[in-house]
């Protein structure tokens, strides 16, 4: 079965300071990858995604990036990070049907 | 593009009654609905979802939506509501066959009181 795997759950950074979350999938192959930001009382953003390695969209002008290194990896960064970046991030995967979106359990950061 | 629209952010309801979370959407295409659920300190998993077919769609822990082309609405209800329903729900559209994948609304509280 396929699993996604999303580290670390927490992070606490101060701002300037830079950044790198990762996300993995295993059981699949060539997925959609995807980062979503939830920031506090707000719905979820889409901020990247990715349909090959080396292939990343991006949504929004920001603060991040990302990066596709390997088939099943995804990793989210910022050079130096802003307090704005405060928020819960959620890694996804879908299959090429693109119906159904896998979610990791999320990464809390907080920038101060 | 799509747009998705969550009406309530704060629903408390009582146990055992009945609730309705409403969602509404935007689109010039046809698209797929969907509910995610957000329990407290955990990522989002899959309630329900409508891609063709029967516009009525039922989970399997007693939640339902019914989608409304006219109104273009997609409102999750349950009749009866637990203590273990509190969580975040989540209205989501989604074009058909991009990968570009899903317009989230900001987010309905359901908070279940005793």
């Amino acid at each position: 079965s396929q699993t996604i795997h999303q580290w670390p759950a927490t992070l606490v950074q101060p701002v300037g300071s830079p950044l790198s979350l990762e996300c993995t999938v295993e059981g699949t192959s060539n997925p959609n990858l995807y980062w979503y930001r939830q920031a506090a009382g707000r719905g979820l953003q889409l901020l990247f995604y990715s349909v090959g390695i080396g292939q990343i969209s991006s949504e929004v002008p920001q603060n991040l990036s990302a990066s596709r290194p390997q088939d099943r990896q995804f990793i989210l960064s910022s050079k130096k990070l802003l307090l704005s970046d405060s928020g819960f991030y959620l890694c996804a995967w879908s299959g090429t049907a693109h119906e159904k979106l896998f979610f990791g359990s999320g990464t809390q950061l907080s920038v101060l | 593009a799509q747009s998705v629209t969550q009406l309530d952010s704060q629903v408390p309801v009582f146990e055992e009654a009945p609730v309705e979370l409403r969602c509404n959407y935007s689109s010039s295409v046809s698209v797929y609905l969907f509910w995610y659920v957000q329990y407290p300190n955990q990522g989002l998993q899959l309630l329900l979802k409508y891609l063709s077919g029967s516009t009525l769609v039922e989970s399997i822990n007693g939640f339902e939506a019914e989608f409304n082309k006219s109104q273009t609405s997609f409102h999750l209800r349950k009749p009866s509501v637990h203590i273990s329903d509190t969580a975040e729900y989540f209205c989501a559209v989604k074009v058909s066959g991009s990968a570009r994948q899903l317009t989230f609304g900001s987010g309905t509280q359901l908070t279940v009181l005793p």
